[in-house]
């Protein structure tokens, strides 16, 4: 059956270090990766998009790495700050007429 | 713009009380959906609308009905809610499908509406 996993629920990390999330799946054919974060109490906002045929995506501290080989994704958040402490959810969108499909998330706090 | 919009906020129900969730977009989105998220769970599809007078099941479509009358809104209605149903529920809308043939490209969602059924 189809998964999408993202590896872990929560994770605690330094100010100012990088914080890598990781998100596999597995019996996809996915076509485009989506990234959002999502605060308490609100709904999720789109952070990055990358498709299948991109290896790598940048906006500005943000970066996105897609490899359908490993059937994985990772998002990095360079230099991070306690700001960037929420939900961050990957979402996979497949060819054909099925809807985005979101992992469970990973909780990111950064610590001062 | 607004964006999506979703009232109410709050809800608390009895069971057996049925209620509408509404949701609306002023962006002239084709596609809208509903999700619920649950602790644990992650963002769930209930339905979704690929546009006016068209909509299909997600992964939980029991227990909710939808309809698409309009290109700007998009309310799910709750028959008979049950306890099961508390949840917080999430609309959203995008373009529509993108060239490749694939699904929805950004979704951008609504605050949320938090519901309880006792």
């Amino acid at each position: 059956s189809q998964k999408i996993e993202q590896n872990s629920e929560a994770l605690n990390i330094q100010e100012g270090k990088t914080a890598t999330l990781t998100c596999n799946y597995t019996n996809y054919s996915p076509a485009y990766l989506q990234w959002y974060r999502q605060d308490p109490g609100r709904g999720p906002v789109f952070l990055l998009l990358i498709r299948e045929n991109e290896k790598e995506k940048r906006k500005e501290r943000l970066k996105v790495t897609f490899d359908t080989t490993l059937k994985q994704s990772l998002f990095h958040i360079t230099a991070s700050q306690p700001a960037d402490s929420a939900t961050y959810l990957c979402a996979l969108d497949s060819y054909g007429n099925t809807p985005l499909v979101f992992g469970k998330g990973t909780r990111l706090s950064v610590i001062a | 713009n607004a964006g999506v919009t979703q009232t109410p906020k709050f809800q608390v129900l009895k069971t057996g009380q049925s209620m509408t969730l509404q949701c609306a977009q002023d962006m002239n989105h084709e596609y809208m959906s509903w999700y619920r998220q649950d602790p644990g769970m992650g963002l769930r599809l209930i339905h979704y609308s690929v546009g006016a007078g068209i909509t299909d099941q997600g992964e939980v479509p029991n227990g909710y009905n939808v309809s698409r009358s309009t290109t700007e809104d998009f309310p799910l209605r709750l028959l008979s809610a049950a306890p099961s149903q508390t949840s917080v529920y999430f609309c959203a809308s995008s373009h529509g499908w993108t060239e490749r043939g694939s699904s929805t490209d950004t979704q951008y969602f609504g605050p949320g509406t938090r519901l309880t059924v006792l």
